[in-house]
């Protein structure tokens, strides 16, 4: 009965490659994110989308591409992989809370290494 | 600009004492504040939060603190065990959610 899933857990490609990661979340939850955390533990939101709409989306390369084929799943592809892009992407998924406070449960996160 | 900062990325503690891990935010329009614990190759859990319009929450174990006037904001940790070894983080929304650094914390026996 995980809350918000992601496959794979690790992501081993070369670089050039085109990569795809799948988040699923079973909490009935309208929002969702993709996240990436650095080598320093600092944690950036990339993505969020509501209702399969795209709400949020930051100063990220076009080769990363989010998307929702429902209001439960977030996927994230990845064209071109670059030694950059090596790091941990988490999903995330949120309700939308009264007062506008939103508490955001993340997945475990999928570990991809670019060589 | 956005900016949620951390005072010390590290803190070792001894069994059994209080916790308290320091954090610094930038924007004084933020309104909602959440602080997370990351435990090594998880990701990050809510462990509590704390609106604007509230200087003091409590749940179990934990107190965060807000300090609107210097804008910092701080979890307290009540008698500390080595399950509470993880990375911390504290988090400010506005609009989207801006995390700090981290703050890692580890709990000696």
């Amino acid at each position: 009965d995980t809350a918000v899933s992601q496959t794979p857990k690790y992501l081993v490609t070369q670089m050039g490659n085109d990569k795809s990661i799948k988040c699923e979340q079973n909490l009935g939850h309208d929002t969702m994110y993709w996240y990436k955390q650095d080598s320093k533990k600092f944690l950036k939101i990339m993505f969020s989308y509501n209702n399969k709409e795209l709400i949020i989306n930051e100063t990220v390369p076009n080769r990363f591409s989010p998307k929702s084929p429902d209001k439960a799943h977030l996927n994230l592809h990845i064209n071109s992989l670059e030694l950059g892009d090596s790091a941990v992407y988490f999903c995330a998924s949120s309700p939308i809370g009264r007062g506008g406070e939103e508490t955001q449960y993340f997945g475990p996160g999928t570990r991809l290494l670019v060589l | 600009g956005e900016s949620v900062g951390l005072h010390l990325p590290t803190l070792s503690v001894q069994e059994g004492d209080n916790s308290i891990i320091n954090c610094a935010y930038s924007n004084s329009a933020s309104d909602y504040f959440i602080w997370y614990k990351q435990e090594s190759g998880k990701g990050p859990q809510f462990i509590i939060d704390i609106r604007s319009n509230m200087d003091k929450r409590q749940g179990q174990r934990v107190t965060v603190l807000l300090n609107k006037t210097v804008k910092h904001l701080s979890l307290q940790i009540a008698a500390t065990q080595p399950g509470d070894s993880a990375v911390y983080f504290c988090a400010e929304k506005r609009g989207k959610l801006i995390f700090g650094q981290g703050t890692e914390l580890s709990v000696k026996p």
